[in-house]
């Protein structure tokens, strides 16, 4: 069975601090995907990354950064130098492939950025 | 490019009442997905469409919930009757599923349901 675990539930850091959201996973496929949604206070979640089992290399954007470890079972997502804007809940999920675009989302992490 | 749209973003209902969520997905998305969220949990799937076939509704309480996707483009779910444990984020979704490399869903800003 697939399942995500975020147990960070809240954190709160001040503005321009770096900060690291946990993401651990189980599954049994061989193939599968890894996702971050962002849902601001708005509602919309917004995607921002995507990667597949056998892409292993970390992979960074502008302030955004991710570490995947299979080794661990890992997806971990690092904000450098936040911003209030990055206030919001942030889902990480999993969908593999013999489920045929099943996502299962963990529960989510709520950052607050304190200016 | 227009995102996901769903209407209404807020609907406030009695119980026993009927609702009705309308999605338009992303243009050229073939299959289409409604979540439910409850608040402080991650979305779960209500029901997925490839075109016009409902490919997945296990988990979709088919007592009081329905769905259709007529001609393969909108999408509306009704609950009759609501009940007060239907209050929730109503989730939408669509994808371009014909190529694995391109079936990122992408999700509209939901409907805040609130049964009284």
């Amino acid at each position: 069975a697939q399942k995500v675990t975020q147990a960070q539930t809240e954190i709160s850091v001040v503005e321009k601090e770096d900060v690291t959201l946990d993401c651990v996973y189980e599954t049994r496929d061989t193939t599968y995907y890894l996702f971050w949604y962002k849902q601001p206070p708005s509602g919309e979640l917004v995607f921002l990354i995507r990667r597949n089992s056998f892409d292993e290399q970390n992979e960074i954007s502008g302030r955004y950064s991710w570490n995947f470890q299979k080794s661990t079972s890992s997806f971990n997502f690092t904000i450098t130098a936040s911003q209030v804007v990055d206030s919001a809940v942030y889902f990480c999920a999993l969908s593999e492939y013999s489920s045929a675009s099943k996502i299962i989302f963990g529960s989510g992490t709520r950052l607050s950025i304190r200016p | 490019e227009a995102g996901v749209v769903q209407s209404p973003r807020y609907k406030i209902i009695e119980k026993k009442q009927p609702v009705a969520f309308w999605c338009n997905p992303i243009s050229g998305h073939n299959t289409l997905y409604w979540y439910l969220q409850n608040l402080g949990q991650g979305p779960e799937l209500l029901i997925r469409y490839e075109n016009e076939e409902a490919v997945d509704d296990s988990q979709l309480p088919k007592d009081r919930f329905s769905a259709e996707r007529l001609k393969g483009v909108d999408s509306t779910l009704k609950i009759q009757p609501a009940e007060l444990g239907d209050s929730a984020v109503y989730l939408c979704a669509s994808s371009d599923d014909r190529d694995s490399s391109t079936d990122t869903q992408y999700f509209g800003p939901g409907t805040r349901l609130t049964v009284l």
